[in-house]
């Protein structure tokens, strides 16, 4: 079955410093792998993926990941944090099952102090 | 603005009392999707639809319907709510259902729900 992990449930960070926030996904054939974003009270927002070509991902914000098929990982990453950064992270891997759905990790909370 | 509309933001209900929260897209959006989103669970699919008419159950369907006759327009229903359908729900959607993961998502705002 597809799954993915997010072992961390909290990553603190002093600003400016670079951040990594980790992912590991188990799937069936080549992964679609997402990383989402959910500002305080509001809705997830997609800031990168996935789908093949270059491990190394650019997405919004300044983020990027790092796709690593032989570790099985997709982690999040950010040279230099900002304050506004600190959010709730979801990384996230399409099903084999279905072309449509999304399978969501449990979620990273993201800390950045000033 | 391209956006998923949700309504309310907020409710509070009692036991048994059905209630039904909206979702809208302006997008002519093909697939919908709700998920529930619990701490430590991340967000679990509870229905989906590829299109008008076409609905079909996600993880955790149980105690939840929701109907698609509209393209925009995709509510879910809960007919006798029970306290552990407290949580924070999403709606999706995204341009095509063939697709949809290739191109991610768009969610809207989030319904918090409370039902005492």
């Amino acid at each position: 079955a597809q799954s993915v992990a997010q072992p961390e449930d909290q990553v603190n960070v002093a600003e400016g410093n670079p951040l990594t926030v980790k992912c590991t996904y188990s799937v069936s054939g080549n992964p679609y792998l997402f990383w989402y974003v959910q500002y305080p009270n509001r809705g997830l927002q997609f800031l990168l993926k996935y789908i093949t070509g270059d491990n190394l991902v650019k997405g919004s914000y300044g983020f990027e990941a790092e796709f690593n098929k032989s570790q099985t990982s997709f982690h999040l990453k950010k040279p230099s944090a900002l304050v506004s950064d600190s959010a709730l992270y979801f990384c996230a891997v399409r099903a084999y099952s279905s072309a449509s759905k999304i399978i969501f990790g449990s979620g990273t909370r993201l800390s950045i102090r000033p | 603005e391209a956006q998923v509309t949700q309504n309310p933001r907020y409710l509070i209900t009692v036991t048994g009392k059905k209630l039904t929260v909206t979702c809208s897209q302006n997008m002519n959006h093909e697939y919908m999707s709700w998920y529930r989103q619990d701490p430590g669970l991340g967000l679990r699919q509870i229905y989906y639809s590829m299109n008008v008419e076409v609905t079909d159950k996600g993880d955790v369907p149980e105690g939840y319907k929701v109907s698609r006759k509209e393209k925009r327009n995709f509510p879910l229903i809960l007919e006798s709510p029970s306290p552990n359908q407290t949580s924070l729900y999403f709606c999706a959607s995204s341009p095509d259902s063939g697709t949809a993961a290739f191109y991610g998502y768009t969610f809207g705002s989030g319904t918090r729900l409370t039902v005492v």
